[in-house]
């Protein structure tokens, strides 16, 4: 049973557009969300978090949501650049508990 | 700042065979997990530890795997023996935080991870 999903394996966006990645969760007692960032050969990078008590968080040219109600997150890359091409993953969490999603190779297009 | 160091980079073995791993988490970070990334999926939790104890070992398969973190800094993972569906990435991660009740944030810090294949 797939707690995170990540529905899109693959995106493409032109560069200095607007790229936004999404996760679903099922489980409501997740209290923490997490975005990485993977290159080939290397680890996941921490990219921006919220609480669930937040619906929103901001930095620099990421921006995370979450709508609790739908048990929805994304990731907004604004504007986008050709080094942001990468494996994007989303985490939840509760009690230190990590589920990562499975998830989404985003390219950008120069 | 160091990151989290892990070795090997790159593991080939035969099946049966037995293998570790070593990390070595950011200084100061208290606590370390053991992740195993499968081809196309996201990391899985094997183990975290707080300190030199393992709080939570529910999802290691102690049959054929086990876990050290003697002195509560550098960390061992064993697979003995292994078997071909062991082939994945080996990933450490460490953070700060102390594992207080959910709520509070934290970073973990990845390192670059086992590339193990089981033939």
């Amino acid at each position: 049973d797939q707690q995170v999903k990540q529905n899109s394996p693959s995106l493409s966006v032109q560069e200095g557009r607007i790229s936004i990645l999404n996760c679903d969760y099922t489980n409501s007692m997740f209290d923490y969300f997490l975005w990485y960032k993977k290159y080939p050969a290397e680890g996941p990078t921490f990219l921006i978090s919220i609480s669930s008590i937040k619906d929103k968080n901001e930095d620099g040219r990421f921006t995370v949501f979450l709508n609790k109600s739908a048990k929805h997150l994304s990731l907004h890359i604004v504007p986008s650049q050709p080094g942001d091409s990468a494996v994007y993953f989303c985490a939840a969490s509760r009690s230190y508990k990590y589920i990562f999603g499975t998830g989404t190779r985003l390219k950008v297009l120069a | 700042e160091a990151g989290v160091v892990q070795s090997p980079r790159y593991k080939i073995i035969e099946k049966k065979q037995p293998v570790a791993f070593w990390c070595n988490p950011i200084s100061g970070h208290n606590t370390l997990y053991w992740y195993r990334q499968n081809l196309g999926q996201g990391p899985e939790l094997l183990i975290r530890y707080e300190n030199e104890e393992a709080v939570d070992d529910s999802q290691l398969p102690k049959d054929r795997f086990s876990a050290e973190r003697l002195k509560g800094v550098d960390s061992t993972l064993k697979i003995q023996p292994a078997e071909l569906g062991d082939s994945a990435v080996y990933l450490c991660a460490s953070s700060s935080v102390p594992g207080l009740a959910g709520g509070q944030q934290e970073t973990q810090y990845f390192g670059p991870g086992t590339r193990l294949l089981v033939l």
